[in-house]
C-alpha cells in the first residue's frame, strides 16, 4: 500500500521559533491533511489541502499540498507551548476508506 | 452537530481476558467507523474498518475483532487479550462517499494489559 514519510520524527525547539515539517508519498494522493495530537487526545485536524500547489493557512499554521501530489509541508510560526503535541500527515485518494497516515512527528516546545 | 463517544477512557486488564470498547457516532447517519492502535509513542495503525451494519474489513490479521451491530456503534472486542495488545485505541468516523474530508477521532482508550 502507498506508504508516507514523515519527518522529522521529533523536534525540539525554543518558543518563539518557526517549525516545519513535512511529508512525502511514492504515490499521489487527492487530499492531504494534517492532524495534531495532545496528550491522552485522538488526532484533531488542523487543515485539510485539496488541489496541487494549493497554499492554506490557519492561524500560525501553514500548509501546502505539493504539486507533484506526493508531498506536503507543515510550517508553524512563532511556535507556543501549547504548540506541544504529535503531528500527522495524511493522504487520502478517491476512495474514502483509504487515508494512510505518517508516523508523526513530536514536537516539543521549550519555555 | 456530530459528537463521537469512545469509552472507557482507560482500562487495565489482564492478560487473557476479555475485551470490549465501545464508540458510537451521534449527529449523523451512516458514516463510515474505524478503530485504529496507537503503540507508545508511534503512528496510527489501521485495524478495522465499517462501511454499514454487519460490514467490517480488516487490516491486519491479529488477536482482536470489530462488530457494528447498530448504524452508529462500533465495538472492539477480543475473547483472550495477550500483553501485545497494550496500546491506546482510538475510534474514528467518515461522512460516507465523501471522500477528502478526513476522519473525526474520538479521545481514545488507553489499553494496558498486565
Amino acid at each position: 500500500g502507498q506508504q508516507l514519510n514523515q519527518s522529522p520524527q521529533s523536534m525540539f525547539i525554543q518558543e518563539g521559533e518557526d517549525v516545519s515539517m513535512n511529508c512525502t508519498s511514492s504515490s499521489i494522493f487527492n487530499t492531504w491533511l494534517w492532524y495534531k495530537q495532545d496528550p491522552g487526545e485522538g488526532p484533531v485536524l488542523l487543515i485539510a489541502l485539496y488541489k496541487a500547489g494549493e497554499l492554506t493557512s490557519n492561524g500560525r499554521l501553514t500548509a501546502q499540498f505539493g504539486i507533484t501530489r506526493k508531498d506536503s509541508f507543515l510550517n508553524i510560526s512563532a511556535s507556543i507551548p501549547s504548540d506541544v503535541g504529535i503531528y500527522f500527515c495524511a493522504g487520502q485518494s478517491l476512495n474514502n476508506n483509504d487515508m494512510r497516515f505518517g508516523a508523526g512527528t513530536r514536537l516539543t516546545v521549550k519555555p | 452537530s456530530q459528537t463521537i463517544h469512545q469509552w472507557p477512557a482507560t482500562l487495565v486488564q489482564p492478560v487473557g481476558s476479555p475485551l470490549s470498547l465501545e464508540c458510537t457516532v451521534e449527529g449523523t447517519s451512516n458514516p463510515n467507523l474505524y478503530w485504529y492502535r496507537q503503540a507508545a509513542g508511534r503512528g496510527l495503525q489501521l485495524l478495522f474498518y465499517s462501511v454499514g451494519i454487519g460490514q467490517i474489513s480488516s487490516e491486519v490479521p491479529q488477536n482482536l475483532s470489530a462488530s457494528r451491530p447498530q448504524d452508529r456503534q462500533f465495538i472492539l472486542s477480543s475473547k483472550k487479550l495477550l500483553l501485545s495488545d497494550s496500546g491506546f485505541y482510538l475510534c474514528a468516523w467518515s461522512v460516507e462517499h465523501r471522500a477528502g474530508y478526513g476522519y473525526t477521532f474520538g479521545s481514545g482508550t488507553r489499553l494496558t494489559v498486565v
